[in-house]
């Protein structure tokens, strides 16, 4: 069966240092995948698209890397900040533009 | 960036009653939305997919006659939640892709958060 699996529901770091997320799946095969952003009671808010034929996207402080051989994303946030605190979720888009969520992971940046 | 608006942002009704979710694109035009419900601490589950000017398209195990969807124009798609009971409670999200997006991004709406009592 198809999964999408955020490596863990809850990461919590000290403010400055990166936050690694990890967003694995198998029996996929994405057209690309994409990370969003969602704060609580909010809806998710796009960060980064990055196609399988890319291995490394940037956009300010973060960073995605997509490895289709170890059917991986990593997700990192640099020198992180209290204000990065929120639920980061990896989406994979298949042919026909659908998204398929992982849970997420929820990240926690203490000052 | 793209915006998308959904309406009502909070709603509580009475179970047996109908609640109609509104979700417009309000500065790019969208042929295809989609709409998400998400329990708590979950992740999105994909419910539709709504074709402006044709049926809507149904995940598997959504109801389509509990869950109406019309996608009447470019810019706005409707959700019904027909005969709602207290299990239907949820936080219901769309998204609209970009026909000018080279890959189809997608943009949310804030969420409609629904209760039944």
């Amino acid at each position: 069966s198809q999964k999408i699996e955020q490596n863990s529901e809850a990461l919590n770091i000290q403010e400055g240092k990166t936050a690694t997320l990890t967003c694995n799946y198998t029996n996929y095969s994405p057209a690309y995948l994409q990370w969003y952003r969602q704060d609580p009671g909010r809806g998710p808010v796009f960060l980064l698209l990055i196609r399988e034929n890319e291995k490394e996207k940037r956009k300010e402080r973060l960073k995605v890397t997509f490895d289709t051989t170890l059917k991986q994303s990593l997700f990192h946030i640099t020198a992180s900040q209290p204000a990065d605190s929120a639920t980061y979720l990896c989406a994979l888009v298949t042919n026909d533009y659908k998204l398929s969520f992982g849970a997420g992971t929820t990240v926690t940046v203490r000052a | 960036g793209a915006v998308v608006s959904q309406h009502p942002s909070r709603v509580i009704c009475k179970s047996g009653t109908s609640v109609k979710i509104e979700c417009r694109s309000l500065d790019f035009q969208a042929t295809t939305m989609f709409w998400y419900r998400q329990f708590p601490k979950k992740s999105l589950m994909l419910m539709a997919t709504s074709n402006e000017g044709s049926k809507a398209t149904y995940e598997q195990g959504v109801e389509k006659d509990k869950f109406l969807i019309n996608h009447a124009s470019l810019t706005l798609s409707t959700l019904t939640v027909t005969s709602a009971h207290p299990e239907d409670s949820s936080f219901y999200i769309c998204s609209a892709r970009d026909l000018t997006g080279t890959s189809g991004e997608q943009y949310f709406g804030p969420g409609t958060r629904l209760t039944v009592t």
